[in-house]
């Protein structure tokens, strides 16, 4: 049984269009996230959901729309879609903050790989 | 902004060798977290370490907090292929809620 289950796992698509990545877990966590995974590997938050409710934003452009229709899912629509969107987005989730060490566990999916031509 | 440096960015060794990965940050952790991410993977966590001077041990990997919780190591003894991967360290700082910030990884090649 897959903890963090995201779709699709691979996208190609042309610039300017509209895509969706989703995103659940079955782990009871409260706390879901999106994280993008540039070509050199790098690591960065863009959103964190915490109960359907939005917590953390970085600064990502606003044609980036996370949308948690209940704790357990966490989806991310992109429009308009650039090439400098091309990367890995990974969805992960942690218990509720504050809980293990003064910061959260997290429980990664395999990513989604989106490529933009 | 707290920024996680690791170094080195890329190692490749042959099997049976040692190696030390590390992680070093001016601001002090409030906790750190090293995973381990396999291609076309996600990152999985290794160990979370908390006090400063902490060291823990995770088969033949053992992980080091230092004593000022701004820095931290991973040490593998007698490296297998299996150990290859891109290792990441995570930490987490009060002043920024305790949101983790990623270090830029080390990639890891062990030759069999």
């Amino acid at each position: 049984d897959t903890a963090v289950s995201q779709t699709p796992k691979y996208l190609v698509t042309q610039m300017g269009n509209d895509k969706s990545i989703k995103c659940e877990q079955n782990l009871g966590h409260d706390t879901m996230y999106w994280y993008k995974q540039d070509s050199k590997k790098f690591l960065k938050i863009m959103f964190s959901y915490n109960n359907k409710e939005l917590i953390i934003n970085e600064t990502v452009p606003n044609r980036f729309s996370p949308k948690s229709p209940d704790k357990a899912h966490l989806n991310l629509h992109i429009n308009s879609l650039e090439l400098g969107d091309s990367a890995v987005y990974f969805c992960a989730s942690s218990p509720v903050p504050g809980q293990s060490s003064g910061a959260n566990v997290l429980t990664f999916g395999a990513g989604s790989r989106l490529t933009v031509l | 902004t707290q920024l996680l440096e690791q170094s080195p960015q890329f190692l490749s060794i042959q099997e049976g060798e040692n190696l030390t990965v590390y992680c070093n940050s001016s601001s002090v952790f409030s906790s750190l977290q090293w995973y381990r991410q396999e291609p076309g993977e996600g990152p999985v966590l290794l160990v979370t370490v908390v006090t400063g001077g902490e060291v823990k041990k995770l088969k033949r990997l053992t992980f080091q907090f230092g004593d000022a919780r701004k820095d931290s190591s991973l040490h593998i003894t007698a490296a297998q292929p299996g150990d290859t991967g891109l290792y990441l360290c995570a930490g987490a700082f009060q002043a920024a809620g305790n949101k983790l910030t990623f270090g830029g990884g080390t990639r890891v090649l062990v030759k069999p």
